[in-house]
């Protein structure tokens, strides 16, 4: 089945640390979003891609970067830069642009220890 | 900027009762709006859209909802819940360009048995 694949579920970073996290699609799908969700503050937008070797800073770009050499990949380098990385982060997908339904993997919280 | 308030933190309905969750947006042009559903650790799923045409949306699992122009109000709806709605709602706007989705805070749906 198609969808969108982040690993791993659960990820626990050492102070000062960097760590990737994955996201795979096999949608074929142009777009892709890195989102991080704390609790009542919604979704915010890190980093998103429209094309291979090509990203654009979101709302809260500072202490991430992200690569996208390859269409079904996205992943997400959280540095010892972002100075509170406890979170849930979600990994999207859309076709084209954001008009069309967006899929979204099933997230990674990473917790800092 | 575009922005997505969602009034309601929490809300508590008995099964069986109806609902409705509201969403106003903030946008400059043609809104494209969605609603999402989140449960406890997972992803999001969509729910329903609205791009442009009928004001009223139909969308999975019995939910519907509808776009007003002159109130900037997405509301969701669904005659009769059941215990298995209860979840995280996200409203969310875009204008269909590159750069994603703005999402409300979400509202945080209980079920009284």
């Amino acid at each position: 089945d198609g969808g969108i694949t982040q690993s791993p579920k659960y990820l626990f970073r050492k102070e000062g640390q960097n760590v990737t996290l994955s996201c795979e699609q096999n949608l074929n799908h142009d777009a892709m979003y890195w989102y991080r969700q704390d609790p009542g503050q919604g979704l915010r937008l890190i980093y998103y891609s429209q094309i291979v070797n090509d990203f654009q800073k979101g709302d809260i770009a500072e202490g991430y970067s992200v690569s996208r050499e390859k269409k079904e990949s996205f992943p997400l380098t959280v540095t010892s830069a972002q100075k509170n990385p406890t979170a849930f982060y979600l990994c999207a997908s859309t076709q084209g642009l954001m008009k069309a339904e967006a899929f979204f993997g099933q997230g990674t919280r990473l917790t800092v220890v | 900027a575009q922005s997505v308030t969602q009034p309601d933190i929490h809300i508590t309905v008995s099964e069986g009762a109806s609902l409705e969750l509201r969403c106003n947006y903030s946008y400059g042009a043609t809104p494209y709006l969605f609603w999402y559903v989140q449960s406890p650790g997972q992803g999001l799923q969509l729910l329903l859209k609205y791009f442009s045409g009928d004001t009223l949306v139909q969308g999975i699992k019995g939910f519907e909802a509808e776009f007003k122009r002159s109130q900037s109000s997405f509301n969701l709806r669904k005659p009769s819940v059941h215990w298995s709605d209860a979840a995280e709602y996200f409203c969310a706007v875009g204008g269909g360009g590159a750069d994603g989705l703005t999402f409300g805070k979400g509202t945080h749906l209980i079920i009284q048995p």
